[in-house]
């Protein structure tokens, strides 16, 4: 299958900075993208869809003034978690899929974030 | 809205017994259903994947199948391996926004 690589692969940052992620599509194009976040022992949840070159979409309750997606090229995605706050703290996936949206999504390893 | 159950939360198993994970669904407008299985701090593997026209998938060991009108799909694992512990999630892509929407997982332990 595709593989979809994120960096970093953990983060530990101070309360009230910025911090970004990014998502890979190593060896296809992915027109969309997803971000999902995952608490302890809690399903994962659309935070966002990313179509590229096109602003995203955000699911009702996600800031999208907090958490910033950019999608600028098929391969690349990016999440910047803004004025970070404990309460961010979480594991966030990355996922992408081809020209479809019902195209199979592929997932990243995730990102530890924690905030201090 | 869809809601995609899985329970138990956890369940422990000795090594070699058949065992099956069970998930159902609110929504039966999906457009297809997916297994998940997901090691400690790590990402998704995906195991099967069922069209909402199919009735089961098969991969080794593993056989996944859906009952789109109850709302149950059900992964059953054979001769289970101490290999086999971690967390398995279920996800139904609805059929009207294409979104994947995840049940919490059925954390599995398979003691040698």
């Amino acid at each position: 299958g595709a593989v979809v690589s994120q960096h970093p692969s953990w983060v530990i940052c101070k309360s009230g900075t910025s911090v970004k992620i990014e998502c890979r599509s190593l060896d296809f194009q992915a027109t969309t993208m997803f971000w999902y976040r995952q608490f302890p022992k809690q399903s994962l949840m659309l935070m966002a869809t990313s179509n590229e070159g096109s602003k995203a979409t955000y699911e009702q309750g996600v800031e999208k003034d907090k958490f910033l997606i950019n999608h600028a090229s098929l391969t690349l995605s990016t999440l910047t978690v803004t004025s970070a706050h404990p309460e961010d703290s979480s594991f966030y996936i990355c996922s992408a899929s081809g020209l479809a949206v019902t195209d199979t999504q592929y997932f990243g390893p995730g990102t530890r974030l924690t905030v201090l | 809205k869809q809601e995609v159950t899985q329970i138990p939360a956890a369940l422990s198993v000795p090594e070699g017994e058949n065992l099956v994970l069970n998930c159902s669904f609110t929504d039966s407008a999906i457009y297809n259903l997916q297994w998940f299985r997901q090691d400690p701090g790590k990402g998704l593997t995906s195991l099967l994947l069922i069209q909402s026209s199919q009735r089961e998938q098969t991969s080794g060991r593993l056989n996944a199948s859906l009952d789109k009108s109850s709302g149950r799909s059900t992964l059953y694992i054979a001769a289970s391996q101490p290999g086999d512990s971690a967390t398995y999630l279920c996800a139904v892509m609805g059929g009207a926004n294409s979104k994947l929407t995840f049940g919490k997982g059925i954390t599995l332990s398979v003691r040698p």
